[in-house]
């Protein structure tokens, strides 16, 4: 069961670039990294996901190691509307049956002016 | 809007009651997941359903149980509740294509408050 775990709080500023790290050392085979933001008093929304080395959308880039042991979000030119908690999500959503997924305790990001 | 949709938006109940919590996954989605959501405990996985057959299990309290009907809507029951059981309940829905490549769209959410 993979054990994740992010910083509880990080503080920027607009227009900086933002880096959120996980960690999850027991992570599985066929476990992929998800991020989800959350804004208060909604659902989580998918940002990105990744299996490893580097993945990248439209709105940020995820980083995984060779060991597949952490991996980090990074929000390029954040700007205050992504203050927000952010939330790795590890777990094999495929077709292997009865696998847990497994959330780290978020990461609350504030973006100051 | 995640095309998710979840019904009440609101409950209050007394403890020891039982609620049913309602989920209809967006078009086309096969998989319905449910949360939990408590301040001290983040977002906790509690089950997973696929086509009608549960497919995960996560850490899901024996008084609560879940099913997903043909029509792929999914209800969460909650029974004998305790003071502990208030919470955000979130349904999430994806597509399940058959690779591990997943992105979940999560509903509303329904407020639990137990008194």
């Amino acid at each position: 069961l993979a054990k994740t775990t992010q910083p509880i709080s990080m503080d920027s500023y607009e227009g900086q670039e933002v880096n959120i790290t996980c960690s999850h050392n027991n992570i599985a085979t066929n476990d992929y990294i998800t991020w989800y933001q959350q804004f208060p008093s909604q659902g989580p929304r998918f940002i990105i996901q990744g299996y490893k080395t580097k993945v990248t959308n439209e709105v940020a880039s995820l980083f995984i190691p060779a060991d597949r042991k952490s991996s980090t979000l990074s929000l390029p030119r954040v700007s205050l509307s992504d203050t927000a908690v952010y939330y790795c999500l590890v777990g094999d959503m495929g077709n292997n049956a009865g696998n847990m997924l497994t959330f780290g305790g978020g990461t609350r990001l504030m973006v100051k002016p | 809007d995640s095309g998710v949709t979840q019904t009440p938006k609101h409950l209050i109940t007394a403890t020891g009651q039982r609620v049913t919590l309602r989920c209809s996954p967006r078009s086309g989605d096969l998989s319905v997941y449910w949360y939990q959501q408590s301040l001290d405990q983040g977002l906790q996985f509690l089950i997973q359903y696929y086509n009608g057959e549960e497919r995960a299990k996560g850490n899901i309290l024996e008084r609560f149980s879940a099913q997903q009907f043909p029509d792929l809507h999914s209800e969460l029951n909650l029974s004998s509740l305790e003071l502990g059981d208030s919470a955000l309940y979130f349904c999430a829905s994806s597509v399940d294509p058959g690779g591990s490549y997943n992105e979940q769209f999560f509903g509303p959410g329904t407020r639990l408050t137990v008194l």
